[in-house]
């Protein structure tokens, strides 16, 4: 599959370990966030979304956690697995927009060792 | 339900020429997008269309022409290729609702020599 970003940050856990991926975003009218998986030669995968009323949300395996004070966002994966191994996006979007406007950052690589 | 399907997966043109990378979607979406996904800078929205008939800029439209003639089909045209649209491009679709959250196609590497 085709390199999706050759100089992106990395992150490497142990398998069973879990994994915290940081996320800055720019926009303070942003109200809207999403994390995407893009495994290698494919498309990005919805992960979990979350709106700017709320600070958590839980998923399968998978917390995102929103601070609007210092616009920050983190994706949590519970006891890493190989599978999770992936480019990671964060995405933000202002729902006033008709969420068209949607502004992807660059993305952290997970490796998961085994 | 096959999703979001893109078709070439590999392209290699010359400069100056032209081309139409293919979308289509079976699952009654009415959201379409085209995104360019660049080493480092994450996915860029080209073009987008809200339905049938209807269609927006993105962010990098120059360069790239689009169409809506069905709400299944959302091809992005590329009328004279230059070395600059050497990129991975996604379709992607969605829903019209409160989730904003994309489907995307596997893409279509394409490369401008």
């Amino acid at each position: 599959g085709e390199s999706v970003g050759l100089h992106l940050p990395t992150l490497s856990v142990q398998e069973g370990d879990n994994s915290i991926i940081n996320c800055a975003y720019s926009n303070s009218a942003s109200d809207y966030f999403i994390w995407y998986k893009q495994e290698s030669g494919k498309g990005p995968q919805f992960i979990i979304d979350i709106r700017s009323n709320m600070d958590k949300r839980q998923g399968q395996r998978v917390t995102v956690l929103l601070n609007k004070t210092v616009k920050h966002l983190s994706l949590q994966i519970a006891a890493t697995q190989p599978g999770d191994s992936a480019v990671y996006f964060c995405a933000e979007n202002a729902l006033n927009t008709g969420g068209f406007k949607t502004i992807f950052g660059a993305g952290t690589r997970l490796f998961v060792k085994a | 339900n096959a999703g979001v399907t893109q078709t070439p997966k590999f392209q290699v043109l010359k400069t100056g020429q032209s081309m139409t990378l293919q979308c289509a979607q079976d699952m009654n979406h009415e959201y379409m997008s085209w995104y360019r996904q660049d080493p480092g800078m994450g996915l860029r929205l080209i073009h987008y269309s809200v339905g049938a008939g209807i269609t927006d800029q993105g962010e990098v439209p120059n360069g790239y022409n689009v169409s809506r003639s069905t709400t299944e089909d959302f091809p992005l045209r590329l009328l004279s290729a230059a070395p600059s649209q050497t990129s991975v491009y996604f379709c992607a679709s969605r829903k019209r609702g409160t989730n904003y959250g994309y489907t995307f196609g596997s893409g279509t590497r394409l490369t401008v020599v």
